[in-house]
């Protein structure tokens, strides 16, 4: 199973500003996924993210607002930019192993004041 | 239309008692997996249990089973002997053959009592 460092694990942050979220793979994979999940609620993929190539982002989703870097195959960011009360929530960092099923890192509990 | 469906918002069951939470899928791919995870208040996701599309047998995974029926499209969890640490959120979650995204449920708090 892969382990999965995802930090800051929660952040307050000033509304208008941006937060870049981290998350470290102790192996190398090829895919690496972000969710966010607000609060109460289930949750939605924001982006694939694979190395060498643009984040691949889902429906409502846009790169100006969750950009992600992805620079080698063990690490990924994605940045929360010009938040709003809206955007609190979790963020959570997930890759796929050798075995089908998908590993989270921690998660970044976010809130936007 | 909804993908995952979990219909239990919240389920209570006593220490030491089994309890089935629901779920139910729809997909018109042949080949799909099927996962159910737990998120305890920290937040974390932690993976219980998979089940293959053409898995013949039930997935077990010690005190967590996954009852499994596919003409009916449910991939109910079971858990047995509930402990206290077992009061959590617990999402049931898809990913079909032709993607590698999940797709989640809206999820079930399960509150075990003494």
């Amino acid at each position: 199973s892969a382990v999965i460092s995802q930090k800051p694990s929660r952040d307050i942050c000033q509304r208008g500003t941006s937060l870049t979220i981290q998350c470290q793979v102790d192996s190398q994979v090829t895919m690496m996924f972000w969710y966010r999940q607000q609060p109460g609620q289930s949750l939605t993929l924001i982006a694939t993210a694979n190395q060498g190539s643009e984040a691949t982002y889902e429906s409502g989703f846009v790169i100006d607002k969750f950009p992600i870097s992805r620079p080698n195959l063990t690490f990924s960011t994605l940045t929360v930019s010009n938040m709003s009360p809206e955007d609190s929530s979790i963020y959570l960092c997930s890759v796929e192993g050798q075995e089908p099923e998908a590993f989270f890192g921690q998660g970044t509990r976010l809130t936007v004041v | 239309a909804q993908k995952i469906t979990q219909t239990q918002p919240g389920m209570f069951v006593q220490e030491k008692e089994a309890v089935t939470l629901d779920c139910t899928y729809d997909t018109s791919d042949q080949s799909y997996g099927l996962f159910w995870y737990k998120q305890p208040s920290s937040g974390e996701m932690i993976f219980l249990i998979y089940q293959g599309s053409y898995d013949e047998q039930n997935a077990t995974e010690g005190r967590y089973s996954l009852n499994f029926q596919k003409a009916r499209k449910s991939a109910n969890l079971v858990i047995s002997a509930s402990q206290l640490g077992d009061s959590a959120m617990y999402f049931c979650a898809m990913r079909e053959g032709n993607t590698d995204k999940l797709i989640f449920g809206t999820g079930t708090r399960l509150q075990v009592f003494p």
